[in-house]
């Protein structure tokens, strides 16, 4: 049974900070790894995805990957309370759209 | 392009109806995902295609539950008969991966059932 967990939240961070979201991961065969947002009554929009370990950087967000610790975090600098909303992390462990684990999900909350 | 289009957008119905749910693939996409969301349970992989091929359907609770994929664009997803513990918000997404790196799933608007 793959299992990706995360801390439920809420998870408050004032605005301009940077707020860390992270996650864990059971399979460790698991290739892929992404962080979808989805805001308040709205679909999951994907936002990052990462393959190698490492850093990836793409504007204001940070994913990180550590496959050896099985771990798998999100980094937002200069937080806005645009970026308020749940936070999903995803695995895959094939190559491939073959279905992604999701996360439960961390609620953020970017206080003005 | 339209998006993942999902329809009804609501759906309350009573114990024991028969739902059907039904999702439009983005065009050129040929991998088809049905998720169910809820507070408990987060987002869970129910079933999906790939060219129209059911490949994984270990997700679906139960045989009262049924999906289809009658053509490489249109998908159905049918509950019968549907019980309250159903209840929750049904998503169907789409991707066109099939390389590594590209597995970006779009998601429809999704489907909130309720069943009373």
């Amino acid at each position: 049974q793959k299992e990706v967990e995360q801390n439920s939240g809420p998870l408050s961070v004032p605005e301009g900070a940077i707020a860390s979201l992270n996650c864990t991961y059971s399979d460790r065969v698991s290739q892929s790894f992404f962080w979808y947002r989805q805001y308040s009554g709205k679909s999951p929009e994907l936002i990052m995805s990462i393959y190698s370990n490492g850093d990836k950087e793409d504007g204001r967000f940070t994913a990180q990957l550590n496959k050896a610790s099985q771990y798998v975090s999100l980094l937002i600098r200069d937080s806005q309370p645009s970026d308020s909303a749940t936070y999903l992390c995803a695995v895959n462990s094939g190559g491939g759209a073959d279905g992604l684990t999701f996360g439960k999900g961390t609620h953020l909350i970017i206080q003005p | 392009d339209a998006g993942v289009i999902q329809s009804p957008r609501h759906e309350v119905t009573e114990m024991g109806q028969e739902v059907t749910l039904r999702c439009k693939l983005i065009s050129g996409h040929n991998s088809l995902f049905w998720y169910r969301q809820t507070m408990m349970r987060g987002l869970e992989l129910l079933i999906y295609f790939n060219n129209n091929v059911p490949i994984d359907d270990s997700g679906m609770p139960e045989d009262r539950f049924s999906a289809k994929m009658p053509n490489a664009s249109f998908s159905t997803l049918k509950i019968q008969p549907s019980e309250p513990r159903d209840s929750a918000v049904y998503f169907c997404a789409s991707s066109s991966a099939r390389v590594l790196g590209d597995e970006k799933l779009f998601f429809g608007s999704g489907t909130q059932l309720s069943v009373l």
